[in-house]
């Protein structure tokens, strides 16, 4: 099975500066299957990224994902006040289908 | 527009089991979805629990699956979750999601999603 790390467990930045979210798979995955999502305090997580790059319907371009293999970024540029949240990367291996989640990182107030 | 609502008990009894229901509505249950079940424990993160597809094919988390059914009724427009033998590690927020089933290949996200219901385990 396999298993996503997430760095840092919190990225305390202001409005206006930039965030880089890591995703690191315990073994070589393929990128057409690692998302990412944002999820506010009691809300449901929000597709943002799938495909390792390819933002969803309605997502700024100032969020960007990239990566391959065993690392993968989530890049947002220019934090807005409502980009303040955590973030989760997401596996789906599709022979069993399981899916896995990272264990998230906050981005929070400096 | 698409939405998903959880609905069930709020409170089940250790040993017990949990059922919840998520009922569609805004489109159809067709042969192009996946309708899947997240948890997620107070202040942790997103563990996947399973999927159905309309037709009734089920795939669950190995480490979940000997407690859990997920079953549909699409003339309902619902699917519903029961994780049975509950213990206190079983209260979390879950949420129901969608994910489209992929015409050349799978799709490996969830693109709409419940607002979440939580379920406490507690006598």
């Amino acid at each position: 099975e396999i298993v996503l790390t997430q760095s840092p467990g919190t990225l305390s930045l202001s409005p206006g500066e930039s965030a880089t979210l890591s995703c690191r798979a315990s073994e070589s995955v393929s990128y057409t299957y690692l998302a990412w999502y944002q999820q506010k305090p009691g809300q449901a997580p929000r597709l943002l990224i799938h495909a390792a790059s390819r933002r969803a319907t309605g997502i700024p371009d100032r969020f960007s994902g990239s990566g391959s293999g065993t690392d993968f970024t989530l890049t947002i540029s220019r934090l807005e006040p409502e980009d303040f949240a955590v973030y989760y990367c997401q596996h789906y291996g599709h022979s069993p289908p399981l899916f896995t989640f990272g264990p998230g990182t906050k981005v929070d107030f400096k | 527009q698409l939405q998903l609502q959880e609905s069930g008990p709020g409170l089940v009894k250790p040993s017990e089991t949990l059922s919840l229901t998520c009922t569609v509505s805004g489109g159809s249950m067709s042969d192009s979805y996946y309708w899947g079940w997240i948890r997620q424990p107070p202040g942790k993160g997103l563990e996947w629990i399973g999927s159905i597809y309309y037709s009734g094919s089920t795939y669950y988390k190995p480490s979940l699956k000997s407690r859990v059914t997920i079953s549909v009724d699409t003339s309902k427009n619902q699917f519903s979750l029961k994780l049975s033998d509950v213990t206190a590690a079983d209260t979390a927020v879950y949420f129901c999601a969608r994910r489209e089933r992929g015409i050349v290949a799978p799709i490996g996200y969830f693109d709409s999603w419940g607002q979440g219901t939580l379920v406490t385990v507690s006598s």
